[in-house]
């Protein structure tokens, strides 16, 4: 049981790179999300997808797409990724009538 | 604007010694308060409170909500080098038949041997 992994642990790219960061988990939990962690700033929400087959903006979603690709996966993707978006990003997991988060270890990523 | 705030923003003791930490919260449609620790990596999950006044105890951690007041406090007695992490307080929010976390900034305790 492994929770919640994501991948890649670190990832370094250019100004106006994409990439997209994986997450999964298998606890069968419902409800997804994913967060940006930034010094002075706390845990802010990228977007959450509630159940399979939706999603929504969380505070923070301008140059973010995700897609859930089932009810284990939930993707982020930069299209063009900027400097401000150098930070840790967590992916995390809960049943819906709770809000007990699981994250996953994060990923590092500078943007230069 | 939903509002965690947590304070203080960082604490230095010494171990053994008790420490409080703070959480405050302005929020709408307040649905319960978690406390989370994070220390390299992933915060793990320490409590969840939604009643004013039951104290939530773990060992040497123990933590209470007053819903009067909107804030709640974790108590760490006889602190350890391992206790050493930030501390993240966040408060669920019902959104739309939806519940989302609003996390506070943080408070980073540090335990000198």
């Amino acid at each position: 049981n492994a929770g919640v992994t994501q991948t890649p642990k670190f990832q370094v790219l250019k100004t106006g790179q994409s990439m997209t960061l994986q997450c999964a988990q298998d606890m069968n939990h419902n409800s997804m999300y994913w967060y940006r962690q930034d010094p002075g700033m706390g845990l802010r929400l990228i977007y959450y997808s509630a159940s399979e087959g939706t999603t929504d903006k969380g505070e923070v979603p301008n140059g973010y797409n995700v897609s859930r690709l089932n009810k284990r996966e939930f993707s982020l993707r930069l299209e063009s990724a900027a400097p401000s978006q150098t930070s840790v990003y967590f992916c995390a997991s809960s049943v819906q009538t709770t809000g007990i988060l699981f994250f996953g270890p994060g990923t590092r990523l500078t943007v230069l | 604007e939903d509002k965690v705030v947590q304070s203080p923003l960082s604490l230095v003791v010494h171990e053994g010694d008790t420490v409080t930490l703070n959480c405050s919260y302005e929020v709408t449609n307040f649905r319960s308060l978690l406390w989370y620790k994070q220390e390299k990596k992933a915060p793990t999950f320490l409590f969840m409170l939604t009643s004013s006044g039951i104290e939530k105890k773990s060992g040497r951690l123990s933590s209470i909500l007053d819903k009067k007041e909107l804030f709640s406090i974790l108590n760490i007695t006889a602190t350890q080098t391992g206790d050493s992490a930030i501390y993240l307080c966040a408060v669920s929010i019902s959104n739309f038949g939806n519940e989302k976390l609003t996390f506070g900034t943080g408070t980073r305790l540090t335990i000198i041997p």
